[in-house]
């Protein structure tokens, strides 16, 4: 299994509401990320859990909250959040942290809409 | 200050051409360089990848050439097929880590 999935495919959801965004991977992977994809533009990184341990937070506002329940899941919980956060989010995952264990895969995305 | 540069937004070729997309950086601590393939609404698919200590990675119709002394990649793509038409991203990784530094990326059509 070489894949990186990703659910739901698609997301809307008001300013108001809580939702979450799931990833899941079987390559054994210990390294995953969430990036932010804005249309025309590349990936920005917002997450980085390494041993199912938070390693990096590229300053990302609150209204979003990550977490790995185990090393094959990662979730994103949105809350709060404002319409210019309409993106699609990418999951991706990696062998290890360092070179050369650290190639990414990607998953296919959720594409989130905030009205 | 974008530390990985593609300046080419866009290259048209045709069916069976050569396909070369650049890539420039400016971070001398950069030390593996990585290529993605792009889709519209889908993730980026890992294409090819090289090390800073290699020159040349090919693998199939793709071949990544390094030139360290002046911070430059490229992606050779031969023969060209329709089915190549992508947003194709450069990407580095810091010898001290393992964040992907993006480039803008280069949509590559393929004429028929």
């Amino acid at each position: 299994d070489t894949e990186v999935t990703q659910t739901p495919k698609h997301l809307v959801m008001g300013m108001t509401n809580k939702k979450s965004l799931k990833c899941e991977q079987h390559m054994g992977h210990r390294a995953m990320y969430w990036y932010k994809q804005k249309a025309k533009k590349p990936p920005e990184l917002m997450f980085v859990y390494s041993y199912e341990k938070l390693s990096i937070n590229e300053s990302v506002p609150s209204r979003f909250s990550p977490e790995c329940p185990n090393s094959s899941l990662l979730n994103l919980h949105l809350h709060a959040l404002q319409p210019e956060d309409s993106a699609l989010y990418l999951c991706a995952s990696s062998q290890g942290q360092r070179s050369p264990y650290n190639e990414q895969f990607f998953g296919p995305g959720t594409r989130l809409t905030v009205l | 200050d974008q530390q990985v540069k593609q300046n080419s937004p866009s290259l048209s070729v045709q069916e069976g051409r050569i396909s070369i997309l650049n890539c420039d950086y400016t971070n001398s601590m950069f030390d593996y360089f990585l290529w993605y393939k792009k889709y519209p609404a889908e993730g980026p698919t890992f294409l090819i990848s090289i090390s800073s200590i290699k020159d040349k990675n090919e693998d199939g119709r793709f071949t990544v050439f390094l030139n360290k002394s002046a911070k430059h990649l490229s992606l050779h793509i031969v023969p060209s097929q329709p089915g190549d038409s992508a947003v194709y991203f450069c990407a580095a990784i810091h010898n001290a880590g393992n964040m992907l530094t993006f480039g803008g990326g280069t949509r590559l059509m393929v004429k028929p």
